[in-house]
């Protein structure tokens, strides 16, 4: 099964509204990575939080993770329709050789 | 810009006709992927390539072949396509294997 497991699968909200999506993972990391994607199209490097660091932060982006849970979160704040898109979880390995595993995806939506 | 080039975006093939998928990054990136996106499957690695002349098998690697003769070009190769390879194709560039992956736009194909 995928590394990065993603929880929701789906999400509806309001414009506005506040988003968070959860990411959960079975083995060490090395670092740990979100990805956007516009429906059909390529992946988007959002965001990056090494196992070493507990939370970080990127315009109205919120990253957390924590190692003893293997758990992410990503938040969203002040969600805006253009944020509709799926959201990815990666997980890079154990070592600076570690491949990146990519989860399945939360689906975004948010609604004017 | 930074980015990575995919060719074609589009393409519809019979089973068994020999195809080339481009892949171009301008960015002097060491580490190059193949991924396959199914819905419900999430990003699955087909090959990778460390470097040039290097490279390896990901986790689905059946039914393709990949080549890295040039640093910016990975080319993805299905020597007889069949109807399970109906899928969309991303190809990624990183400077390492887990840290920031630039994907390319996608390829969206069908083999009937």
């Amino acid at each position: 099964s995928q590394q990065g497991e993603e929880d929701p699968q789906a999400l509806s909200i309001q414009e506005g509204e506040n988003a968070t999506m959860n990411c959960s993972y079975k083995t060490s990391i090395n670092n740990l990575q979100w990805y956007r994607q516009n429906s059909g199209r390529g992946l988007v490097h959002l965001i990056l939080i090494r196992s070493n660091e507990r939370e970080k932060h990127s315009g109205r982006l919120r990253v957390t993770l924590d190692t003893s849970k293997k758990s992410s979160s990503l938040l969203i704040t002040a969600s805006r329709a253009a944020d509709t898109a799926s959201y990815f979880c990666a997980t890079g390995g154990g070592t600076s050789y570690g491949k990146l595993t990519f989860g399945q995806g939360t689906i975004l939506t948010v609604h004017p | 810009e930074a980015q990575v080039t995919q060719n074609p975006r589009y393409l519809i093939t019979v089973t068994g006709k020999k195809l080339t998928v481009t892949c171009s990054q301008n960015m002097n990136h060491e580490y190059m992927s193949w991924y396959r996106q199914d819905p419900g499957l999430g990003l699955r690695q087909i090959y990778y390539s460390m470097n040039v002349e290097v490279t390896d098998k990901g986790d689905v690697p059946e039914g393709y072949k990949v080549s890295r003769k040039e640093k910016r070009n990975f080319p993805l190769i299905l020597e007889s396509p069949s109807p399970n390879q109906t899928s969309l194709y991303f190809c990624a560039s990183s400077r390492q294997r887990n840290t920031e992956a630039f994907f390319g736009q996608g390829t969206r194909l069908t083999v009937v």
